[in-house]
């Protein structure tokens, strides 16, 4: 059981470059989640999938796209990377429905020459 | 939409001590998670707690809803709690839940 796992663990982009971080769990979550931790800032959400076939914005969605692309996948990809995309980016999964808590991944660092 | 707050922002403790760190929200929730984020980055769920006290070791988490506001009770501090703890709130929405986090108390643990 090796709960969430995302790829890659580091990544240096140009302007401009595309990239799709990847997101998997195997704990049979309904929901997963994706979010960018800034320094010195709490956690934003950009999009989450509350279930399978499902996708929502989050606080911060602007520049980004989501695929749930079947229960334990969910990527996001940056089709023109910038700048002010430089961030960490967190995975995370929920058993929505149950008495269990959110579970994130070991994150991405991104950054965007 | 609903807003978290936590306080203190920074906590310098000397290895041995206690604090209380608080989390404020400012609508009525579903549940209330508190995460510690370790100095690698990781992040770690510490408490479920949508209302009444839990305890884990020298940590413990009381959440009163009708008032809307939980503590993070740690003591007799080690190095290893330094970090930012960051509390989180579930909303309701669509078909399903979102978190959505505070700014994080960053504690620094001494020796």
């Amino acid at each position: 059981n090796a709960g969430v796992t995302q790829t890659p663990k580091f990544q240096v982009l140009k302007t401009g470059q595309s990239m799709t971080l990847q997101c998997a769990q195997d704990m049979n979550h309904n929901s997963m989640y994706w979010y960018r931790q800034d320094p010195g800032m709490g956690l934003r959400l950009i999009y989450y999938s509350a279930s399978e076939g499902t996708t929502d914005k989050g606080e911060v969605p602007n520049g980004y796209n989501v695929s749930r692309l079947n229960k334990r996948e969910f990527s996001l990809r940056l089709e023109s990377a910038a700048p002010s995309q430089t961030s960490v980016y967190f995975c995370a999964s929920i058993l929505y429905g149950s008495t269990d808590t959110q579970y994130f991944g070991p994150g991405t660092r991104l950054t965007v020459l | 939409g609903i807003q978290v707050e936590q306080s203190p922002p920074d906590l310098i403790l000397q290895e041995g001590a206690n604090s209380t760190l608080r989390c404020n929200f400012s609508d009525s929730v579903n549940n209330l998670q508190w995460f510690h984020q370790n100095p690698w980055g990781q992040l770690i769920n510490l408490f479920y707690i949508p209302s009444g006290t839990k305890q884990n070791g020298r940590l413990s988490a009381t959440t009163v809803a009708t008032e809307r506001y939980s503590l993070l009770y740690i003591s007799s501090s080690q190095t290893t709690d330094s970090g930012v703890y960051f509390c989180a709130v579930l909303m309701i929405y669509n078909q399903g839940g979102k978190l959505i986090f505070g700014q994080g108390t960053e504690l620094s643990v001494k020796p």
